[in-house]
């Protein structure tokens, strides 16, 4: 089955400056790898996903780059911000008919104002 | 995107006792699933909730700790059978869309003693 591990574990930077946490997968066959935040005690939320016909999403100061040869995949949040503070998953599709998601450790971001 | 709601949304419970958790979404959706969250740990999918039919377990759960019911296109139970410390965990529901985008419910908090 699929695999997604997940670097760094966790990440502390100054407000104001990019962050990028990385993924790889390993099943060539997953197409699609959405990005979650979780707040403490709340619900996994979807921040921003891509699909594997393109290397290169973005939506305000969040990013996310896909290379599929290597089979990685990176988020990039510019202009941090301290209520970008939380956990984030990377997950990736599994190929065939279940459709399930396979989800890395968890990355710990806090944000230092 | 759909509305989830789970109830309970946590909950003490003694060992040996079961507990059932119900998940419940505001429009009809193909795919449901359930998942769990160790304390501080990442996701894990326990099974595929099929509408009609038994659900597909992965590995490492069964259905005689986990049964799980769908009897309908919004619903979904999931049942913690003969509870153990271990147990205790964030229990998420999550549904699909025909994107493949997954939606996650609130969670339920339960706590074995």
């Amino acid at each position: 089955g699929e695999n997604v591990e997940q670097h760094p574990s966790t990440l502390s930077v100054q407000e104001g400056d990019s962050a990028v946490i990385k993924c790889t997968y390993s099943d060539s066959a997953s197409n699609y790898f959405p990005w979650y935040k979780q707040e403490l005690g709340k619900r996994p939320q979807l921040i921003i996903d891509i699909r594997s016909n393109v290397g290169e999403k973005k939506d305000q100061r969040i990013a996310v780059t896909l290379n599929k040869t290597a089979k990685h995949f990176s988020l990039h949040i510019t202009e941090t911000q301290p209520e970008d503070s939380a956990v984030y998953f990377c997950a990736a599709l599994s190929s065939g008919s279940a459709r399930q998601l396979t989800f890395g450790s968890g990355t710990q971001l806090t944000v230092l104002p | 995107s759909a509305v989830i709601s789970q109830k309970p949304s946590r909950d003490i419970c003694q060992r040996g006792t079961s507990l059932t958790i119900q998940c419940q979404v505001d429009s009809q959706v193909t795919m449901m699933f359930w998942y769990r969250q160790q304390p501080g740990q990442s996701l894990t999918l326990i099974a595929t909730a099929n509408q009609g039919s038994e659900a597909t377990y992965e590995s490492g759960f069964v259905i005689d700790k986990f049964p799980i019911s769908r009897p309908n296109l919004t619903f979904s139970t999931l049942t913690v059978s003969n509870m153990s410390p271990e147990d205790s965990s964030i229990y998420l529901c999550s549904v699909g869309s025909s994107t493949d985008t997954q939606y996650f419910g609130p969670g339920t908090r339960l706590t074995v003693l």
